[in-house]
């Protein structure tokens, strides 16, 4: 079954650390990556996608990941984050069919 | 506003008491979607629907219903809830199916606990 690995459950960085979340998905065919975040007491919402092109996309606050096909990897990237980053990530890739699949979610604590 | 809707944002309930989550969206999408999230284990599809009449199942649907007899709505049935149906239920929407890459517009959640 497809799968999305994100090894990072809770992370910790004070205010203007560099961070690194990690995504590893299993499906070897054609995907399109997602990365949505949830702030406290807010809807999930879209923070950057991959479909197609060059593989480093940029999203919005500054935020940006880079796809590595060979590695099944997306990992999220931010040079230097803010205690208004606090919020939970999520890696998602598209399965078969119409599905989406969610990784477990990294939980992100920006201490000021 | 474009928005998806969900009723009720919270609810208990008891075990085998049927019971419906409504999903509405407002922005015409085709695809909809309801997710459960748990912790450790993020969200997990349930099921989906690519257009009105046409439903499958998502990774998680062992005890779940959904019908789709109009474009904006997409209620979750749980003809018997048990206890590990206890979870957080987001109801999502895109224009089209993920694989288009369309941004999905996720509701504002439903905290369901089942005794």
């Amino acid at each position: 079954a497809q799968s999305v690995s994100q090894h990072n459950h809770h992370v910790i960085l004070s205010e203007a650390a560099s961070l690194e979340l990690g995504c590893n998905y299993s499906y070897g065919g054609t995907v399109n990556l997602f990365w949505y975040v949830q702030y406290p007491g807010q809807h999930l919402q879209l923070l950057l996608k991959y479909f197609s092109g060059d593989p480093l996309v940029k999203g919005i606050k500054g935020f940006e990941a880079e796809f590595i096909k060979s590695k099944f990897s997306f990992n999220l990237r931010k040079p230097s984050v803010q205690w208004s980053d606090t919020a939970e990530y999520f890696c998602a890739v598209t399965g078969q069919g119409g599905k989406l699949i969610f990784g477990q979610g990294t939980e992100l604590s920006v201490k000021p | 506003e474009a928005q998806v809707t969900q009723n009720p944002r919270y609810l208990i309930t008891v075990t085998g008491k049927k019971l419906t989550v409504t999903c509405s969206q407002n922005m015409n999408h085709e695809y909809m979607s309801w997710y459960r999230q748990d912790p450790g284990l993020g969200l997990r599809q349930i099921y989906y629907s690519m257009n009105v009449e046409v439903t499958d199942k998502g990774d998680v649907p062992e005890g779940y219903k959904v019908s789709r007899k109009e474009k904006r709505n997409f209620p979750l049935i749980l003809e018997s809830p048990s206890p590990n149906q206890t979870s957080l239920y987001f109801c999502a929407s895109s224009s089209r199916p993920p694989r288009s890459a369309d941004t999905q517009y996720f509701g504002p959640g439903t905290r369901l606990t089942v005794l």
